[in-house]
C-alpha cells in the first residue's frame, strides 16, 4: 500500500550547521512532494514543496531534493538557527483525483546555540 | 485571521459519548480534507470532500465515523459511542482548487480525549 519512510526519528545540530532528513515513497505515480514543519502545539507548516517534474528546489535557506527513480527526496536546512528547531514532516501525494497526502513519522530536529 | 479555524480546540469525552467537531476552510477553498494525528506520528489521511462530494473516505474511518460538507464551506466530523483509541488530535486542512496544484493548509486541529 501507500507508504512513506522518514529517517532519522531524531536529529541534533549545532547551530550554523546543516541538517538532512530523507524519505522515500512506495507509490511511484506520486507526484506532490510537500514538507511540513509543526512546533509543539501548533498546526503543521507549509514549508517547501517540489513536484514530480522537478529535481531540485530552493527557498533560502532550505532546499528539497527528488530522485523520482529511487523513491527518494529529501530536506535540506543550511546555516541552522535556534528557531529551526521544531518536528518536520514529509508527505507523499499518491496519483489520485483527491491530493490527499502520506506523511512519513517525522523527524524531530534539535539546532543547539 | 484568514487561515483554517477549526473548533473546539479541546474536547474532552467519556467513553461511548457522541462528539462533532467543525471545520471552517479557506474561503474559496473548495477542496477540504480531515487528518488524524496521534503523539508522536504524523497526521493520517481520513476523508476528502470536494465542494460538498465525499470523494475518498480512508478504511481508518470506520462506521462510527461521519463527516459532511453539506454547503461545500464548513465541514463536521462526527464520531460516535467515542472509544479511548480515538483519542488523538482531529486536523483539518483546505486546498484551493486544482489549477493551484495541492498546498494543503492546516487548520489547529481538535485535540479530543476520551477517558
Amino acid at each position: 500500500g501507500e507508504n512513506v519512510e522518514q529517517h532519522p526519528s531524531t536529529l541534533s545540530v549545532q547551530e550554523g550547521d546543516s541538517a538532512v532528513i530523507k524519505c522515500t515513497y512506495s507509490d511511484s505515480a506520486s507526484n506532490y512532494f510537500p514538507w511540513y514543519k509543526q512546533e509543539l502545539g501548533k498546526r503543521p507548516q507549509l514549508i517547501i514543496d517540489i513536484r514530480s517534474n522537478v529535481g531540485e528546489k530552493k527557498d533560502q535557506r532550505i532546499a528539497v531534493t527528488l530522485n523520482k527513480t529511487a523513491k527518494h527526496f529529501s530536506l535540506h536546512i543550511t546555516e541552522t538557527q535556534p528557531e529551526d528547531s521544531a518536528v518536520y514532516f514529509c508527505a507523499a501525494s499518491p496519483f489520485s483525483n483527491t491530493g490527499k497526502l502520506i506523511f512519513g513519522q517525522g523527524t524531530t530536529l534539535q539546532v543547539k546555540p | 485571521d484568514t487561515g483554517v479555524s477549526q473548533d473546539p480546540r479541546h474536547k474532552i469525552t467519556k467513553r461511548g459519548q457522541n462528539v462533532t467537531f467543525r471545520c471552517d476552510p479557506i474561503s474559496e477553498h473548495n477542496r477540504l480534507y480531515w487528518y488524524r494525528q496521534t503523539l508522536g506520528q504524523g497526521p493520517e489521511f481520513l476523508t476528502y470532500f470536494q465542494n460538498e462530494a465525499q470523494l475518498e473516505k480512508s478504511r481508518l474511518l470506520s462506521d462510527r465515523f461521519s463527516a459532511e460538507r453539506p454547503k461545500g464551506s464548513f465541514s463536521t466530523l462526527e464520531i460516535q459511542r467515542t472509544e479511548q483509541g480515538d483519542s488523538a488530535m482531529y486536523l483539518c486542512a483546505s486546498s484551493p482548487p486544482r489549477a493551484s496544484f495541492n498546498e494543503q493548509f492546516f487548520g489547529p486541529g481538535t485535540r479530543l480525549t476520551v477517558l
